[in-house]
């Protein structure tokens, strides 16, 4: 059964760099047929998704971060990890890790399934 | 970017009802493209319904997605007491792939 889980500081200073780890268990995170994702929930602007990697390092990430945003994997450990540097209170969300489908009829990205249990990040002084 | 409005935010309903949430798009979705996930307190959201209309695995089938272009439906047929939950679509036939801000299920 496959299983993710996020790890990492659940506190980080405004200016600070945020960094956070899943971990993949119950399958490889070199299939081929998925790209690995991160998502984040906020009261303000509900759920959000940063980005997504494939196991040979291609990434795709949400503009509206993609300047602050770095997503690597390690397919050894099978782990892939998040950074979002810059953090400011309105990055203070649920970090969630989550398996991205790759579909088959057009190679695009699609649903999230399964998801981490999820990590509170807050972002304060 | 493809937002996501759905509707009502909030629904009172009894167990054993019916529920109808829907989703609207501000574009058409392309190859109806969408998705939908429950999310219970405390738990990450669980995918129910992918291209919307098919079930994730184990998901059951009281639970029915319809739709396409701009208009999408989560029917659940007869609400049974871990239905109550907040329900979400996602889209995904263009990035960046967005959210809805949710519906909420209550018990009335």
């Amino acid at each position: 059964q496959l299983q993710l889980q996020e790890s990492g500081p659940g506190l980080v200073k405004p200016s600070e760099t945020l960094s956070l780890t899943c971990t993949v268990s119950g399958d490889s995170i070199s299939s081929g047929s998925y790209y690995w994702g991160w998502i984040r929930q906020s009261p303000g602007k509900g759920l959000e998704w940063i980005g997504s990697i494939y196991y040979s390092r291609n990434t795709y990430y949400n503009p509206s971060l993609k300047s602050r945003v770095s997503i690597s994997i390690d397919t050894s450990k099978n782990q892939f990890s998040l950074k979002l540097i810059s953090v400011t209170a309105a990055d203070t969300a649920v970090y969630y890790c989550g398996r991205h489908r790759r579909l088959a009829a057009d190679g695009k990205l699609g649903w999230f399934d399964p998801w981490g249990q999820g990590t509170l990040v807050t972002v304060s002084s | 970017e493809i937002v996501l409005t759905q509707s009502p935010g909030t629904l009172s309903l009894s167990p054993g009802e019916r529920a109808t949430l829907s989703c609207r798009a501000s574009q058409s979705v392309s190859s109806s493209y969408l998705a939908w996930y429950q999310q219970t307190p405390g738990q990450a959201p669980r995918l129910l319904i992918y291209g919307a209309s098919s079930r994730a695995t184990g998901i059951p089938d009281r639970f029915s997605g319809s739709g396409s272009g701009t208009d999408f439906t989560l029917t659940i047929s007869r609400l049974e007491p871990e239905d109550f939950a907040v329900y979400y679509c996602q889209q995904y036939g263009s990035s960046p792939w967005t959210f809805g801000q949710g519906t909420k299920v209550e018990i009335k």
